[in-house]
């Protein structure tokens, strides 16, 4: 089945500094890969997505890169502020024919971000 | 409304005790999922479901069992459960992720169900 590794687990950075977080899948089938945040004592949230058939989508201070070759993905968070801190799943799955019931969806462990003022 | 209602927020419950997690959703999504989260720890798949039909049992024990009485209600059954069974219980919906559409895979989570189990 897949497994997702996911680096750092903690991550510190200063207000306005960029933050990046990657993740490595297993499966060459996975075609899926959203990111996650969950602040403290909150549900998941999805902040953005990526499919297979698109190496990089920006929304606004945050950016996933994916390279299917090496099954790595990347979230980049620039000009980052106090209220991205959180704690950041990254997740693989592999979209199904249509019709087909909905697959797994596998986390990573997890990114702890702080971002100090 | 882009809502997962999950009740009760929190429960305890003895080993011996039934009880029951609800959760609904109203934005016509057909994949209905149950996932477990440990403190500092990513979401566990439990179960899925799809058009109302179990297709996901991640091996999870019996002492829990789903339920999908329609297309907006998922709840999950607890029997006989152990101390080590305490987590937050997320409900979560999504539209099916389909190669041929654009729609996302979001899933859209409840806020949780705090379970312990003394």
């Amino acid at each position: 089945g897949e497994n997702v590794e996911q680096h750092p687990s903690t991550l510190s950075v200063q207000e306005g500094d960029s933050a990046v977080i990657k993740c490595t899948y297993s499966d060459s089938a996975s075609n899926y890969f959203p990111w996650y945040k969950q602040e403290l004592g909150k549900r998941p949230q999805l902040i953005i997505d990526i499919r297979s058939n698109v190496g990089e989508k920006k929304d606004q201070r945050i950016a996933v890169t994916l390279n299917k070759t090496a099954k790595h993905f990347s979230l980049h968070i620039t000009e980052t502020q106090p209220e991205d801190s959180a704690v950041y799943f990254c997740a693989a799955s592999k979209a199904m024919n249509y019709g087909g019931s909905q697959g797994n969806l596998i986390f990573g462990k997890g990114t702890k971000l702080s971002v100090k003022p | 409304d882009t809502e997962v209602t999950q009740t009760p927020k929190h429960l305890v419950m003895g080993m011996t005790n039934k009880k029951s997690l609800k959760c609904e959703q109203h934005m016509g999504h057909r994949a209905m999922y149950w996932y477990k989260q440990k403190a500092k720890k990513p979401p566990e798949l439990m179960f899925v479901y799809s058009y109302e039909k179990l297709s996901i049992n991640e091996s999870v024990p019996s002492r829990f069992s789903p339920e999908c009485p329609n297309s907006s209600l998922l709840n999950l059954h607890l029997h006989a459960l152990q101390p080590e069974d305490s987590a937050l219980y997320l409900c979560a919906s999504s539209h099916f992720l389909s190669k041929l559409d654009r729609r996302t895979g979001e899933l859209f989570f409840g806020e949780g169900s705090r379970l312990t189990v003394l």
